[in-house]
């Protein structure tokens, strides 16, 4: 099956720094990778996500980049923000047939904001 | 549109007990996915319902099942609860041929 490993595991950094996550994911059939970002006691939300014939991909302040050869693909956010913390998860599917398939998750990356 | 929504939000079983949890859809999508979430495990696929048929299935023992009815709505039920079953179920729905899975606010089941 699908094996999804995300780093790191925390990372804390300035307000107004970079902060980038990366996963890696074991199957070469997967070809759509979302990242959701989870706030204490919220639902998963969907932030960006890619599929596997782009190779990068922008929404304002965060972008995700996609090597199929390496399979890793991972999330820039720039000029971060307080309101950034949160933890944020990757994850690929596994298609099958007409479906995108089920969703294997990486661990989860708690990123931190100071101001 | 309204969200995914999910009820119960909260749930307190005794093991050995059956809960049944239920997940509306976004209006208009067919397909609803059961993710169950732990501190220890993450983020884990439980099973796909599409048209009312199971399309794809986790990793998890036949006491986890599920059912989707014809306007999309789904349960899902856990027989013979145990202590580890303590977890925040969600749903998550998508168009037809379309990736993205938008989640509901989950059911906090807590087995004692």
């Amino acid at each position: 099956g699908e094996n999804v490993e995300q780093h790191p595991s925390t990372l804390s950094v300035q307000e107004g720094d970079s902060a980038v996550i990366k996963c890696t994911y074991s199957d070469s059939a997967s070809n759509y990778f979302p990242w959701y970002k989870q706030e204490l006691g919220k639902r998963p939300q969907l932030i960006i996500d890619i599929r596997s014939n782009v190779g990068e991909k922008k929404d304002q302040r965060i972008a995700v980049t996609l090597n199929k050869t390496a399979k890793h693909f991972s999330l820039h956010i720039t000029e971060t923000q307080p309101e950034d913390s949160a933890v944020y998860f990757c994850a690929a599917n596994q298609p099958g047939g007409t479906s995108y398939g089920k969703l294997t998750f990486g661990q989860g990356t708690i990123l931190t904001v100071h101001p | 549109k309204a969200g995914v929504t999910q009820t119960p939000r909260y749930l307190i079983k005794t093991r050995g007990q059956q809960v049944t949890l239920s997940c509306s859809p976004i209006s208009g999508h067919r397909s609803v996915s059961w993710y169950q979430q732990t501190p220890g495990q993450g983020l884990q696929f439980l099973f796909e319902y599409f048209s009312e048929t199971q399309r794809n299935k986790g990793n998890f023992p036949g006491r986890f099942s599920g059912r989707q009815f014809s306007n999309s709505r789904s349960e899902m039920n856990v027989s013979t609860l145990e202590l580890g079953d303590s977890a925040l179920y969600l749903c998550a729905s998508s168009l037809e041929g379309r990736g993205e899975q938008y989640f509901g606010p989950g059911t906090r089941l807590t087995v004692t």
